[in-house]
């Protein structure tokens, strides 16, 4: 069975400073993709970043990197130089082959602090 | 880039009625299209995958006679909830695949408040 697992219920960071949102997943697919979602308190989803399994750079877009670790099933995102618009839900979630489904963790409420 | 439109955005209405809800892809065709349901703090649950032209497919646990989804169109999929109840008030959200994207993921809609008393 495919599970995403985000241990931080919540998280605090300091303005302009980095912050890692941890995430790790099991599967048994060989080819799966990884994404992060942010859901500010609005509700809509907004897609961040994309890691592909066979992928063998870590993804970036922008501030947001992501860091695969293959071998730990782990794809945690890093925000780079957070800024008080970054304070929101952020989801990592899973898509196997051959599926449509997305497979959502729980989330990760982000605080940025001024 | 690509947009989903969902309305309404919030939505109060009285036990035993019903609500409909649209979910609108507004620049590309999309023939797959998600429900997905969120109660408060927690994650998404997907409820159904719509397909245009065909009957959806209900996750297990998910009642088709009381979430009706019509996916009449390659840009509209309708969640329609039946005879609601104050347990069906909760946020619900719809999602598209858009096969021209190049980030793969999917693009969601803004999401409706659903508050049924």
């Amino acid at each position: 069975a495919q599970k995403i697992t985000q241990t931080q219920p919540g998280m605090f960071v300091q303005e302009k400073e980095a912050v890692t949102l941890d995430c790790t997943y099991d599967t048994s697919d060989q080819s799966y993709g990884l994404f992060w979602y942010k859901q500010p308190s609005s509700g809509e989803m907004i897609f961040l970043i994309y890691q592909g399994s066979y992928d063998e750079q870590n993804a970036t877009e922008g501030r947001y990197s992501l860091n695969f670790q293959k071998a730990r099933k782990s794809a945690n995102l890093v925000i780079s130089a957070s800024q008080l618009g970054d304070s929101a839900m952020y989801f990592c979630a899973m898509r196997g082959a051959g599926t449509y489904k997305y497979i959502f963790g729980t989330g990760t409420r982000l605080k940025v602090l001024a | 880039g690509a947009v989903v439109s969902q309305h309404p955005s919030w939505v109060i209405c009285k036990s035993g009625t019903s609500v409909k809800i649209e979910c609108r892809s507004l620049d590309f065709q999309a023939t797959t299209m998600f429900w997905y349901r969120q109660f408060p703090k927690q994650s998404l649950m997907l409820m159904a995958t719509s397909n245009e032209g065909s009957k959806a497919t209900y996750e297990q646990g998910v009642e088709k006679d009381k979430f009706l989804i019509n996916h009449a169109s390659l840009t509209l999929s309708t969640l329609t909830v039946t005879s609601a109840h104050p347990e069906d008030s909760s946020f619900y959200i719809c999602s598209a695949s858009n096969p021209d994207s190049s980030n793969y993921g999917y693009t969601f809609g803004s999401g409706t408040r659903l508050t049924v008393v």
